[in-house]
């Protein structure tokens, strides 16, 4: 069936390297996104990659997009407490339909 | 700039009752949907909608009513509302098209209790 798993916590210290996993079934899919979502708010876009891309690069995040194993991760260089929050990872598995992960939890220590 | 805005924040509901999630958006996206979010299942589809008077239903959708009369609005209706439902209900919309990247908006969420 359908489905995208990630972890459901991560934690970091201030200053170091986040890497946030997700793996996903849809090989069709044209769109692979990370939503971040702060506590008591709604899901925001942070950053997406088409899948025809291998890696793409935006300030301090790097997605990979590895196809062949359907396995997406984001990295967020120098991760600060302003990072902490849930972050899911969708994919668009079709004109009108979007699979989302569980969430992963980031908690970034001082 | 409104952007997708959800009323009420926080309901609190007896079993039985009914009551009607309100969603509007700014933005003229085609595509607007429901989603709940429950812990540990990530966000879930209820139902969606392509553009006025056409709907369709998601992952989840017992137990729950929509209508899209106008491309801003698509309310979300819980006919006899269950403990079951209690959660956060999130709507969300988008560009239809091949030469968007599909991103959704997000409104803040709706958290309902169930009793």
């Amino acid at each position: 069936g359908e489905d995208v798993e990630q972890s459901l916590f991560l934690s970091v210290r201030e200053g170091d390297s986040s890497v946030i996993n997700c793996t996903y079934t849809d090989s069709s899919s044209t769109y692979l996104y990370w939503y971040k979502q702060e506590p008591g708010a709604g899901l925001q876009l942070l950053t997406y990659i088409f899948s025809n891309m291998d890696m793409k690069q935006d300030q301090r995040l790097t997605v990979l997009l590895n196809k062949k194993d359907k396995h997406l991760s984001l990295r967020i260089a120098d991760t600060q407490t302003g990072d902490s929050a849930i972050y899911f990872c969708a994919e668009k598995a079709g004109t009108y339909k979007y699979i989302f992960g569980t969430g992963t939890r980031l908690k970034v220590l001082a | 700039n409104a952007g997708v805005t959800q009323t009420p924040k926080f309901q609190v509901l007896k079993t039985g009752q009914s009551m009607t999630l309100q969603c509007a958006q700014d933005m003229n996206h085609e595509y607007m949907s429901w989603y709940r979010q429950d812990p540990g299942m990530g966000l879930r589809l209820i139902h969606y909608s392509v553009g006025a008077g056409i709907t369709d239903q998601g992952e989840v959708p017992n137990g729950y009513n929509v209508s899209r009369s106008t491309t801003e609005d698509f309310p979300l209706r819980l006919l006899s509302a269950a403990p079951s439902q209690t959660s956060v209900y999130f709507c969300a919309s988008s560009y239809l098209g091949t030469a968007n990247t599909g991103e959704l908006f997000f409104g803040e969420g709706s958290r309902l209790t169930v009793l």
